[in-house]
């Protein structure tokens, strides 16, 4: 099984839209949870920290399940900006590296 | 705003040559990563440092590869002998005084494996 599994995509959604990814891990040992957004050839950015008790950023909420062991983004009033592929990536207690999913992939269109 | 720089952006190379990759972190940070991405696929953790060591590594990161901290601006990772393989983006990223801070990322080394 996958550490951290993401449906592929890709979203297609029209500006405006609401949009939402989900995530799964699978380490019960996992610490904390991120998103990041890379766009095409370039590297990942921290888009946001993801908390227990869920947090927004703007038009981003993130939230988390860790009973499920599942971590989900929401960005609603899409913009053509936001295309971009959306990571999730975890981090083991007591372990420095990121775990990255294989990202899931918007694409907004006017 | 401060952020994580790399060069060269591109690199081709023939396998079997030696690769060094640089990196300048961001100037008060302690912690130090690479990673690297293959064409199409995840981005994979290769090896974290700190303290003029390395911290923890991945099983990718074999006798091929090497870290250093040359002085203290630079960060840099050497594969030792290429493989065609070895072909990927390569970021490097920093954070700051503790290993559960934000990792920034560098924009990375293109390197082409011939």
């Amino acid at each position: 099984r996958k550490e951290v599994e993401q449906d592929p995509g890709p979203f297609n959604v029209p500006e405006g839209a609401t949009v939402a990814f989900n995530c799964t891990y699978s380490n019960s040992a996992s610490q904390s949870f991120f998103w990041y957004r890379q766009d095409c050839r370039k590297e990942p950015k921290l888009l946001m920290s993801v908390y227990s008790s869920g947090n927004e950023d703007g038009r981003f909420t993130a939230q988390l399940n860790r009973a499920s062991q599942y971590i989900s983004l929401l960005i609603r009033d899409s913009k053509l900006s936001d295309s971009a592929t959306y990571l999730c990536v975890v981090r083991m207690d007591s372990s420095y590296k990121l775990i990255f999913g294989s990202g899931t992939r918007l694409l907004v269109r006017p | 705003e401060p952020e994580v720089t790399q060069t060269p952006s591109h690199q081709v190379t023939q396998m079997g040559q030696e690769v060094i990759l640089r990196c300048v972190p961001i100037s008060n940070h302690l912690y130090f990563y690479w990673y690297r991405q293959i064409l199409g696929q995840k981005v994979e953790f290769l090896v974290s440092f700190y303290n003029n060591e390395i911290s923890e590594k991945s099983e990718i990161f074999d006798d091929q590869f090497s870290v250093e901290r040359p002085d203290g601006s630079n960060f840099t990772l050497k594969i030792r002998s290429t493989k065609l393989e070895d072909s990927a983006m390569y970021f490097c990223a920093s954070s700051g005084i503790s290993a559960e801070e934000t990792q920034y990322f560098g924009p990375g080394t293109r390197l082409l494996v011939l």
